[in-house]
């Protein structure tokens, strides 16, 4: 497909435990974002990536929490030791080049429900 | 710091009647400002965008919105609302050198036949 493609859609983990989640973006796409949205909430930024350089993980809530991309395109989202609170959807978005007005393209994101 | 404020939670319109949804930002420097909608089990789509310029923005599905800076406000708006533009509306401000947007926490629209 042509757009941003994230797996798994629902995640269901036990409190504890580590999780994984893929992001696809678009080919081509230099840009890449992880966005956490939390029920009736707007997204919330976690962390920017250009190619494959982390450029910014500011809006990572704690050192459980890790992102990489490692060859600029799929990039993996990864939760260590779940908690109750990691519980939202977790969406990923890309663009096309690095500009700062440049429009996102979502993926349907990952909800994570952890028990 | 950059904040955005979406003062309803809700706006319910009539079909063919127009709709306005409210946004007010706050940013360091000059505001690069998006709407987005978000339809069920969908992602986040672009609606449009305020770079520089003219203070009206056209974008999809016949929506614009007006930048003010006095006010800074950024409302999106449409003529003539259809039950196909119920869904989930959210406005998002930049000012950041990687374009990490902040968004407002949505307003959720419903178009009643």
């Amino acid at each position: 497909g042509a757009g941003v493609s994230q797996s798994p859609r629902y995640k269901v983990a036990k409190r504890g435990q580590d999780v994984a989640l893929r992001c696809d973006p678009i080919s081509g796409h230099v840009s890449l974002f992880w966005y956490q949205q939390a029920l009736g909430q707007g997204p919330e930024f976690l962390t920017y990536f250009q190619n494959e350089a982390q450029l910014d993980k500011s809006g990572l809530p704690s050192d459980r929490f890790f992102a990489e991309r490692p060859e600029g395109s799929v990039s993996t989202l990864k939760i260590q030791r779940t908690q109750q609170e990691d519980s939202a959807v977790y969406l990923c978005a890309s663009s096309l080049g690095t500009a700062v007005n440049e429009k996102l393209f979502f993926g349907s994101g990952t909800q994570l429900s952890v028990l | 710091a950059q904040s955005v404020a979406q003062p309803e939670d809700q706006v319910n319109v009539a079909e063919g009647n127009p709709l306005t949804v409210k946004c007010t930002y706050s940013v360091s420097g000059n505001p690069y400002l998006f709407w987005y909608v978000q339809y069920p089990n969908r992602g986040l789509q672009f609606l449009l965008k305020y770079i520089t310029g003219d203070n009206l923005v056209k974008g999809s599905y016949g929506f614009e919105a007006e930048f003010n800076k006095s006010q800074t406000s950024f409302h999106l708006k449409k003529p003539s609302a259809l039950v196909s533009d119920s869904a989930l509306y959210f406005c998002a401000v930049t000012g950041d050198s990687w374009g990490k947007l902040q968004f407002g926490a949505g307003t959720q629209v419903v178009v009643t036949p």
